[in-house]
């Protein structure tokens, strides 16, 4: 599977900054997503990063908050915008490759810390 | 809203033991289901997949899918302590089948 590398690893940030994580993935792949794990919880999709236009956002989740871009089929960044402490979560990007069915695979993660 | 369950455990297995993990999920239109394995500060890594119903093997591993009963299982075969981890359970939506909805995922421990 594709080689995804996300960064930061992990950041502590003031309350009220922005922050940007970058994924890149070693190879061209179909679908990009960025999701959310907060504390002691399960995934949650933030939106679906779509190459070339904007990103489509889950329920809860806006784009003035967390502008995602995609420029291209192996990057994609998502900015977690004007942060205060509820923003502290591991954000998570995930591929898939190819056909619309084909496993969703995860980077290593970026873990935020809001003061 | 579509939903997949899962018991948060833990579930405790002597080492050696099957383990065996239960999902269930609401969306009867749903096709595709995964299920991750995901250490205590690590991201989700993809074990096994399954489309079909009844069984697919993998290694030590077996997903199980009824479509019927709306259930999917993961069965992990000679548990090792490695094993433990908290393992997800998740389901493509038949809406976007690109969207997958996550359980809240099942606490495993594998003790010696």
């Amino acid at each position: 599977s594709a080689v995804i590398s996300q960064k930061p690893s992990r950041d502590i940030c003031q309350r009220g900054t922005s922050l940007t994580i970058q994924c890149q993935v070693d190879s061209q792949v179909t679908m990009m997503f960025w999701y959310r794990q907060q504390p002691g919880q399960s995934l949650t999709l933030i939106a679906t990063a779509n190459q070339g236009s904007e990103a489509t956002y889950e329920s809860g989740f806006v784009i003035d908050k967390f502008p995602i871009s995609r420029p291209n089929l192996t990057f994609s960044t998502l900015t977690v915008s004007n942060m205060s402490p509820e923003d502290s979560s591991i954000y998570l990007c995930s591929v898939a490759e190819g056909a619309s069915n084909q496993p969703q695979h995860f980077g290593d993660g970026t873990r935020l810390s809001i003061l | 809203q579509k939903e997949v369950e899962q018991n948060s455990g833990p579930l405790s297995v002597p080492e050696g033991a099957i383990a065996s993990l239960n999902c269930t999920y609401s969306d009867r239109g749903s096709q595709s289901f995964f299920w991750y394995r995901q250490y205590s500060g690590k991201s989700p890594e993809l074990i096994m997949f399954i489309y079909s119903n009844g069984d697919k093997e993998d290694g030590r591993f077996t997903a199980q899918l009824n479509k019927a009963s709306q259930y999917v299982s993961l069965l992990i075969r000679d548990s090792q302590p490695s094993d433990s981890a908290t393992y997800l359970c998740a389901g493509k939506a038949t809406y976007n089948t690109d969207k997958l909805i996550f359980g809240t995922g099942t606490r495993l421990q594998v003790f010696p």
